[in-house]
């Protein structure tokens, strides 16, 4: 099944720009990426998806590599509220499952 | 919209006893999901849906079943519950199509003593 690896955690200074890697070199052709978010104990908030070209949406940016085996998700301008943990997930083999990895702890500092 | 409503939010059992939890969208989704989130780790898939009446096996599916009686609503039962079971339960809803991301409720933490 296709898996995902991120760092387990990254810190960003306030305003900056925030690069959350993640490696996921299994992935199959038409398998997209999907950035989800979660602060404290809530539920996943979806984020930004993409299969091969970068995408851009009012909450960030995603740069998916040409060989598809890595992305990066970019929020252009960091603020303290972006402290959260953030999953970048794709599907199972058989289309159905979304797996999540552990996911990277980002921690916005003033 | 509402989106995905979980009931309830919390709850304490004893070893031993049973509960069902509740999940309900409102968004005409075919496919539904339950995770289990432990301290510090991520989110682990437990079972799944893809349709009324249909269920199915994720990573961690022991201890648990699950039933999709209506398409809206996605039960998970914990038939003899245990302290290893004690995490926070999050389900999930998505439209099926191949872009479509999940919509998650707000969770229910559970507690096993």
């Amino acid at each position: 099944d296709a898996k995902t690896t991120q760092p387990t955690s990254m810190d960003c200074a306030e305003g900056r720009a925030a690069n959350l890697p993640c490696n996921h070199s299994t992935i199959s052709g038409n398998e997209y990426v999907y950035w989800y978010r979660q602060i404290h104990s809530q539920g996943p908030q979806y984020i930004i998806h993409g299969l091969k070209n970068n995408e851009t949406n009012e909450m960030a940016s995603l740069i998916i590599t040409e060989d598809r085996k890595s992305s990066t998700l970019i929020l252009p301008h960091a603020t303290l509220r972006d402290t959260a943990v953030y999953y970048c997930i794709v599907r199972g083999n058989t289309g159905n499952q979304f797996y999540f990895g552990t996911g990277t702890s980002l921690t916005v500092i003033p | 919209n509402a989106g995905v409503t979980q009931t309830p939010k919390f709850r304490v059992l004893k070893t031993g006893q049973s509960m069902t939890l509740l999940c309900a969208q409102d968004m005409n989704h075919e496919y539904m999901y339950w995770y289990r989130q432990d301290p510090g780790m991520g989110l682990r898939l437990i079972h799944y849906s893809v349709g009324e009446g249909t269920t199915a096996k994720g990573e961690v599916p022991d201890g648990y079943n699950v039933s999709r009686l209506k398409k809206q609503n996605f039960l998970l039962g914990l038939e003899s519950a245990a302290p290893s079971q004690t995490s926070v339960y999050f389900c999930a809803s998505s439209s099926g199509q191949r872009k479509s991301p999940l919509h998650f409720g707000n969770g229910t933490r559970l507690t096993v003593t």
